[in-house]
């Protein structure tokens, strides 16, 4: 069965610093794999997604995100943070067949003045 | 082109109650796809439909229920609620079924059961 962890439910980052959050997954095959921001109040937008073809998939925002089949995993960046970028980070993943989408629990991304 | 909407935005039920949630997706969306959200958990899957079936149905007792009419909207029916039920409930719709990479969720309604 497919599964998502995201390390750390709090991130913080001073302003104009690197963001990384972390996604691991487990697969049996390579899944599609999704980052979605929800700012506060607000329904969750698509940041960006990997299904096939180049491993760096660039986004909205400034957003970029990796996907690393030896380690599993999928990690959000961003090279400078902004204040805007505070929301909350879910990273999901779902199979070629089984369209179903498998979430994180997500990561509250802090930014620091 | 209004984007996906949810009501009532808030709801404020007591234990054993049961509540309806709705949602009308975008125009000319057929898929509707409904998820529980709850801190720390992250979005569990309750259902999805597509063309007034339900296609998908995540791990929920039978108490969870929807359906989609004709025009594509959907509702979504909880019974004898729970204090566990309380959570933010996330609508998303889509053109077609499985389209994940092209999904556009509602603001949600935040159920609060005491």
């Amino acid at each position: 069965a497919q599964s998502v962890t995201q390390l750390g439910s709090h991130v913080s980052v001073s302003e104009g610093a690197l963001v990384l959050l972390r996604c691991n997954y487990s697969s049996s095959v390579p899944p599609y794999l999704f980052w979605y921001v929800q700012y506060p109040n607000q329904g969750l937008q698509l940041l960006l997604k990997y299904t096939t073809g180049a491993t760096l998939v660039k986004g909205i925002n400034g957003f970029e995100a990796e996907f690393k089949k030896s380690e599993t995993s999928f990690h959000l960046t961003k090279p400078s943070a902004h204040m805007s970028d505070a929301a909350e980070y879910f990273c999901a993943v779902s199979g070629h067949s089984n369209y179903q989408l498998i979430w994180g629990a997500g990561t509250k991304l802090i930014i620091k003045p | 082109k209004a984007g996906v909407t949810q009501t009532p935005r808030y709801l404020i039920k007591t234990r054993g109650q049961q509540v309806t949630l709705s949602c009308s997706p975008i125009s000319g969306h057929r898929s509707v796809s409904w998820y529980q959200q709850t801190p720390g958990q992250g979005l569990q899957f309750l259902f999805e439909y597509f063309s007034e079936t339900q296609r998908n149905k995540g791990n929920f007792p039978g108490r969870f229920s929807g359906r989609q009419f004709s025009n594509s909207r959907s509702e979504m029916n909880v019974s004898t609620l729970e204090l566990g039920d309380s959570a933010l409930y996330l609508c998303a719709s889509s053109l077609v079924q499985g389209m994940n990479e092209k999904l556009f969720f509602g603001s949600g309604t935040q159920l609060s059961v005491l």
